[in-house]
C-alpha cells in the first residue's frame, strides 16, 4: 500500500491567490513526522515545513501552513499569495522512526504552475 | 550554511559500464540516503546508511550497491549499467534520528541531483 498519496498531478493557481496541494498519509505509528519538499526546476530539493503526529497545532513557515487532520490521515499543504517562484514540483513525505535512519517515504509529487 | 554535493551534474554511461556516483556531505551527520527520482513514481530510496561501513536496502536496491568508507561519503554503484537505469539520482543526509538539528525535525538534506543516462 502506498504510504504517501498525492492525487494533483498538477494544479494552477493564479498569482496572489492562495493554493492546497493535498497529501494523504498511511501509518499505524502513532509516533511519526510529515515533511513538504519543493523542487524547482533546477532540481535541489527545498524543505519547506514539518509537522509531528503529536503537535497541536498546524505547522506555519511564512506563506506555508500544513492542514493537519489527524483523523482523516491528510496533510495537506497550504501555499498562501502564490508568487512566480513558486512554481516547482512538491512533494509530501513521511518519517516513520522504527527504522535506524529515519527514512522518509515519498509521494508522487504535484507540479504547481503559477499564472502572472 | 549546510552542503550535500554530488559528484556530476550530468552522466552520460553505455550499457554495461560500471558507474560510480559520488556524494559527500559535510554536516557531519550519520545518516545518508541514495533516491532515484522518475516521473510519476516520485523519489523511490535505493539504499541507505546509518553508520560508517553500515548498509540498508531501500525499496529498489537491485542493480545496485553502496559504499561508505568515510562517514561524510557515501557512494551508489551501478555494476553493470542498463537503461532502465536513466533516472536523475538523488543523494540526502540527515542527523541522528535521536537528536534534532535547530527546527528542522531531522529534515534530509539533499544534493543537487545527477542525471544519469545510460545508452
Amino acid at each position: 500500500a502506498q504510504k504517501i498519496t498525492q492525487t494533483q498531478p498538477g494544479m494552477f493557481v493564479q498569482e496572489k491567490e492562495a493554493v492546497t496541494l493535498d497529501c494523504t498519509y498511511d501509518t499505524s505509528d502513532p509516533s511519526y513526522g510529515l515533511f513538504w519538499y519543493k523542487q524547482p526546476s533546477s532540481g535541489e530539493m527545498i524543505f519547506l515545513i514539518y509537522q509531528g503526529s503529536y503537535d497541536q497545532q498546524n505547522a506555519t513557515e511564512g506563506r506555508y501552513s500544513l492542514n493537519f487532520q489527524k483523523a482523516r490521515k491528510s496533510a495537506n499543504l497550504v501555499i498562501s499569495a502564490s508568487q512566480l517562484g513558486d512554481s516547482a514540483m512538491y512533494f509530501c513525505a513521511m518519517r516513520e522512526p522504527q527504522t535506524g535512519a529515519n527514512n522518509l517515504f515519498f509521494g508522487t509529487g504535484t507540479r504547481l504552475t503559477v499564472i502572472p | 550554511d549546510v552542503k550535500v554535493t554530488q559528484s556530476s551534474r550530468y552522466l552520460v554511461k553505455r550499457t554495461g559500464e560500471k558507474v560510480f556516483l559520488e556524494c559527500v556531505q559535510d554536516m557531519d551527520h550519520e545518516n545518508m540516503f541514495w533516491y532515484r527520482q522518475d516521473p510519476g513514481l516520485g523519489l523511490r530510496l535505493i539504499y541507505f546508511s546509518y553508520d560508517v561501513k553500515m548498509k540498508e536496502k531501500g525499496d529498489i536496491p537491485e542493480g545496485y550497491s553502496v559504499s561508505r568508507e568515510k562517514k561524510e561519503r557515501f557512494s551508489l554503484i551501478l555494476e553493470s549499467a542498463s537503461t532502465n537505469q536513466t533516472s536523475m539520482y538523488l543523494c540526502a543526509s540527515s542527523p541522528f534520528k535521536g537528536s534534532r538539528s535547530g527546527s528542522s525535525y531531522n529534515e534530509q538534506f539533499f544534493g543537487p541531483g545527477t542525471r544519469l543516462t545510460v545508452l
